[in-house]
């Protein structure tokens, strides 16, 4: 499984756009890229999913280049509600089961 | 849609009983279930892959005879952590993967925190 790089750490003020990026330089060609949205003491949330160039929906776009060794989450007008942790993951169909390896993650903190 | 449930939402017990935690699909059938812990500020750790009707897979480290696994339905999977530990306290997290919608979409459930004393 592709192993993926994020900031630990990320701090914005409401109403302003935040951008997270994720590095995972071995992706395979069969790998999608999913992010996740974790409060405290819940279980994570899907928040987009994609393989190339630019996905968008109601809450996030997600920016993959090219070569696909990277992509940017982007968060529109954050809230406070928003602050949680957001979780890269890259992974791909295998048979039945299609593991799911969480990084870090990155801990964003929207304040006043 | 996809909803995933646990119960039960937290558990305390004491050191040396057993504790079993459910994970349902309410709305969609999941072949595939994966249970996870995560300790404080810690990211999620999968411990096991579920699959209907047959035995769970376990990831490298994890007891699978302390953590016991079932899935006897397409809508239902069950951990049982065996003659727990105060080191057992943590929060469990499952998910489903929803064999009708984007193939690599899981859906988690609010998971369940487990404190040993």
């Amino acid at each position: 499984l592709a192993k993926t790089t994020q900031p630990i750490s990320m701090d914005s003020y409401e109403g302003q756009e935040v951008n997270i990026t994720c590095s995972h330089n071995n992706i395979a060609t069969n790998d999608y890229i999913t992010w996740y949205q974790q409060f405290p003491s819940q279980g994570p949330r899907f928040i987009i999913q994609g393989y190339k160039t630019k996905v968008t929906n109601e809450v996030a776009s997600l920016f993959i280049p090219a070569d696909r060794k990277s992509s940017t989450l982007s968060l529109p007008r954050v809230s406070l509600s928003d602050t949680a942790v957001y979780y890269c993951l890259v992974g791909g169909y295998t048979g039945t089961a299609s593991k799911l390896t969480f990084g870090t993650g990155t801990r964003l903190q929207v304040t006043l | 849609g996809a909803v995933v449930s646990q119960h039960p939402s937290w558990v305390i017990c004491k050191s040396g009983t057993s504790v079993k935690i459910e994970c349902r699909s309410l709305d969609f059938q999941a072949t595939t279930m994966f249970w996870y812990r995560q300790f404080p500020k810690q990211s999620l750790m999968l411990m096991a892959t579920s699959n209907e009707g047959s035995k769970a897979t376990y990831e490298q480290g994890v007891e699978k005879d302390k953590f016991l696994i079932n899935h006897a339905s397409l809508t239902l999977s069950t951990l049982t952590v065996t003659s727990a530990h105060p080191e057992d306290s943590s929060f469990y997290i499952c998910s489903a993967r929803d064999l009708g919608r984007r193939y690599y979409e899981q859906y988690f459930g609010p998971g369940t925190r487990l404190t040993v004393t």
